[in-house]
């Protein structure tokens, strides 16, 4: 069966600090991959999607970025974060393209930027 | 553009209520494919149901049901005897090549 992994679970960071979270994916092959992240009380924000190794696609212009240096795995960073960077942070996966396929999300990450 | 609307922002309900959930799809397509998903306190989001467009009969698991009406592009939810446990945002989701968006979601609160 397939499982996704995303840590850490919480995280409280300084301002200009890097970021680095993580997510990856076990159990399937060449999977969509997202980021999202949700302020308090807000909807979702698609960050970064991939449809693939090397590719990333980017949604909202901003101080992160992503990577996705092998097929399941999918990494969020920043050089330095801002506090505007604080929220709910989600890693997803989906076996196509989501039209016609649904997605599967990890736990999240709590990030609070200090 | 093609969007899903979620006209009900909150949704408060005491136990053993129904609860109807709002979907609106506006697109040109003919055949397509709608998404429910669940967030619950936790704030992981939980995959409920797919539907496809052609397919009009309710579809029903358990205390949920689903009803999808290509006349008025909605795809309804029900949570029928409502449960403490169904407090949640629940969000539908259009279908797209490679992105995967959300609408704005409804705050569901069911009250003991």
């Amino acid at each position: 069966s397939q499982t996704i992994h995303q840590w850490p679970a919480t995280l409280v960071q300084p301002v200009g600090s890097p970021l680095s979270l993580e997510c990856t994916v076990e159990g399937t092959s060449n999977p969509n991959l997202y980021w999202y992240r949700q302020a308090a009380g807000r909807g979702l924000q698609l960050l970064f999607y991939s449809v693939g190794i090397g590719q990333i696609s980017s949604e909202v212009p901003q101080n992160l970025s992503a990577s996705r240096p092998q097929d399941r795995q999918f990494i969020l960073s920043s050089k330095k974060l801002l506090l505007s960077d604080s929220g709910f942070y989600l890693c997803a996966w989906s076996s196509g393209t989501p039209r016609y396929a649904e997605a599967f999300f990890g736990q999240g990450t709590r990030l609070t930027v200090v | 553009a093609q969007k899903v609307t979620q006209a009900q922002t909150e949704i408060s309900v005491v136990e053993k209520e129904d609860v109807t959930l709002d979907c609106v799809y506006e697109t040109r397509d003919t055949t397509y494919y709608l998404f429910w998903y669940k967030q619950p306190p936790s704030g992981e989001l939980v995959f409920l149901i797919r539907r496809n467009s052609f397919d009009e009969q309710n579809e029903i698991s358990g205390r949920y049901s689903w009803n999808f009406q290509k006349s008025t592009s909605s795809f309804n939810f029900t949570i029928t005897a409502s449960q403490v446990v169904d407090s949640a945002v629940y969000f539908c989701a259009p279908p797209e090549d490679y992105k995967l968006s959300f609408g704005a979601g409804t705050t569901v609160t069911v009250r003991a």
